[in-house]
Formats: C-alpha cells, sequence, structure tokens
C-alpha cells in the first residue's frame, strides 16, 4: 500500500496568513493527489483533484502544488471559517489511502 | 443535483454483522462508481472499497475478508456489509461518488460488547 505522511498534525495561523500543509507519499503518484477539508461533525469536503485542480466552488485562496511524491496545499490568507482538519488522498493505486490530517486552527 | 444517504443500525454486538445502505440520487449507479470510506472517532479516513458502474469491486486489503458491497439499481442504493465486527470498527460509515466530489453526511456505527 502507498504510505501518505502528512505534516504537519496540527497548526495555527493569524488570519490572513499563509499556510501550508505538506504530504509525501511513499512512492510517486503521478499527481494523482486530492485535498479535503473537514469542519467539525461535517463530512469531508473535496478541495484539489489531481493534485492542483481547484474543485468547482471552492475559494481561490486554496491551491495545490507538487509532483512526483511530494504534494502541498496552500491558504494564501486564512479566513475564520477555513478553520477544520485537511486531509490528502492518493488515488494512483489501490487501496486509496489518505494521510493522516492536520488540525488547523486560528491564533 | 446529487445526494448521499447513508442509514445505518446505529448500535452493533461484537462479532456481529454490519449492514449500511446509502441511497443516491441526482446520478446514476450504472454510470458512476460509489466509495465507502470510515472514520473513527477522532481519526482519520480509512478507505474501504468501491463498486464501480458495471458492478465489478475493489476493496481494502485489510478488510477483504470481512467486507462486501453490492447494490441495488433499481431502488439506487449500494449496500455496504462487514462481519465479524469489533470494538475498533466502531467508526462513521460515509458512501461518497467515485470523484469525491460528493459525500453522505455519514451515519456512526458503535460496536459494543
Amino acid at each position: 500500500d502507498i504510505q501518505m505522511t502528512q505534516s504537519p498534525a496540527s497548526l495555527s495561523a493569524s488570519l490572513g496568513e499563509t499556510v501550508s500543509i505538506e504530504c509525501l507519499a511513499s512512492e510517486g503518484i503521478s499527481n494523482d493527489l486530492a485535498w479535503y477539508q473537514q469542519k467539525s461533525g461535517k463530512s469531508p469536503q473535496l478541495l484539489i483533484y489531481a493534485a492542483s485542480r481547484l474543485q468547482d466552488g471552492v475559494p481561490s485562496r486554496f491551491s495545490g502544488s507538487g509532483s512526483g511524491t511530494r504534494y502541498s496545499l496552500k491558504i494564501s490568507g486564512m479566513q475564520p471559517e477555513d478553520e477544520a482538519d485537511y486531509f490528502c488522498q492518493q488515488s494512483y493505486k489501490y487501496p486509496l489511502t489518505f494521510g493522516s490530517g492536520t488540525k488547523l486552527e486560528i491564533k | 443535483q446529487v445526494q448521499m444517504k447513508e442509514t445505518g443500525p446505529g448500535l452493533v454486538q461484537t462479532t456481529q454483522t454490519l449492514s449500511v445502505t446509502c441511497t443516491v440520487s441526482g446520478f446514476s449507479l450504472t454510470s458512476y462508481g460509489v466509495h465507502w470510506v470510515r472514520q473513527a472517532p477522532g481519526k482519520g479516513l480509512e478507505w474501504m472499497g468501491i463498486i464501480w458502474g458495471d458492478g465489478s469491486t475493489n476493496y481494502n486489503s485489510a478488510l477483504k475478508s470481512r467486507l462486501s458491497i453490492s447494490r441495488d439499481t433499481s431502488k439506487s442504493q449500494v449496500f455496504l456489509t462487514m462481519n465479524s465486527l469489533q470494538t475498533d470498527d466502531t467508526a462513521v460509515y460515509y458512501c461518497a461518488e467515485s470523484w469525491f466530489a460528493y459525500w453522505g453526511q455519514g451515519t456512526l456505527v458503535t460496536v459494543s460488547s
């Protein structure tokens, strides 16, 4: 199985600050990487797919980048509604696997 | 408008079998797959398996011996069945469409002895 190592496990940011979350795959995943946001008590919401493509309706302050084994999610200008858990997921090989998550809080 | 909703038993005894139903609207099960993903309390996401539009399935190898995913296309329903439950199967069980753009609200299943 492909292991997804996500960092940091937790993060606090001030409003307006730019934050980055990273995922490292145990092997190359050819940009088959998605990012999800999950607010407390809610279902995950797809933010980014194919490493850098923004899902419809997702604010443009969210962006994804990376290649090979290293991928990152950037939030340019933290907003109150961005306080949530974030997960990466690879879809290059089955079984699909998720990162362990990053808890993002407002400082 | 795509909608997905899981219904489950809430509480299941250890060693028993879990059955969860995902009812979908807004798309055809013969055209799109449906994934099952679970999340133990306070933990991360675990992919369980998928039933594809052609009815074929892929399962997480860690669960494959206990897991079955099936469907009734006439009712737009997908079924998750998992046997030999243990307390660490306690989780919120989600269904999601094949591209993960749409998810159900999830159903909490508690496994108790």
